[in-house]
């Protein structure tokens, strides 16, 4: 099984502010990350896959970076929709694990 | 507009059984894997079980392999997980979500609203 580590767990923010979330894994995992988006209520939402290719209709301010066992997602300028969890995942190999979540809030 | 509808969940004593259904249109439903993905109140996402397009091929989690049953029926662009001998760490709300590429690579760009399933007595 690869671990994952994402940090932090809490990210507190202002609209506008620049944020970097991190995960890591315990094993290398090429590029196969992708990372999501979870609203309250609301299903998760893919944003980027092969570590940092856009899914179609995601905003640019997103942008992912890394390989290996480093990745990291990037807001650029955060907007109020913004806010949210934040969950990343490998799909090197079975089984398939998310990261613990990183919640971004208002501050 | 690809939509995902899940039901079936419910309340059911632990080790009980209990089987999930997906209702997909807006795609050509058989050329794309499917998945179940969970996520347990308050806690983050698991992902649980794979089935390929022609449905000839799964794969599970640990956590579920033996307990729970992937299926599809390709005719009625449906996707089922059969539950069995519940635990109550089973205790979740049961995402079905679309693979991003044919070939199932793992991604998930649509999911459905969720069905919860309450494992208590």
């Amino acid at each position: 099984v690869i671990w994952m580590t994402q940090s932090p767990s809490l990210l507190s923010a202002s609209t506008g502010d620049r944020v970097t979330i991190s995960c890591r894994m315990s094993q290398g995992i090429s590029s196969y990350l992708a990372w999501y988006q979870q609203k309250p209520g609301k299903a998760p939402e893919l944003l980027i896959y092969a570590a940092s290719t856009l899914q179609s209709g995601v905003p640019s301010r997103f942008s992912g970076s890394g390989s290996g066992t480093d990745f990291t997602l990037t807001i650029s300028c955060l907007q109020s929709e913004d806010f949210a969890t934040y969950y990343c995942q490998q799909y090197y190999s079975f089984p398939w694990t998310f990261g613990q979540g990183t919640k971004v809030e208002i501050k | 507009e690809v939509q995902l509808v899940e039901s079936g969940g419910g309340v059911v004593q632990p080790g009980g059984s209990l089987r999930l259904s997906c209702a997909a249109s807006g795609f050509t439903f058989d050329d794309y894997a499917m998945h179940w993905v969970r996520q347990a109140p308050g806690k983050g996402l698991e992902w649980v079980s794979l089935i390929s397009g022609d449905g000839g091929s799964t794969y599970y989690a640990d956590s579920v392999k033996g307990r729970f049953t992937i299926s599809r029926d390709n005719s009625k662009n449906s996707l089922y997980l059969q539950m069995n001998s519940l635990r109550t760490e089973d205790t979740a709300l049961y995402y079905c979500a679309k693979d991003r590429v044919v070939a199932a690579a793992g991604t998930f760009d649509y999911w459905g609203q969720g069905t919860l399933v309450t494992v208590s007595s």
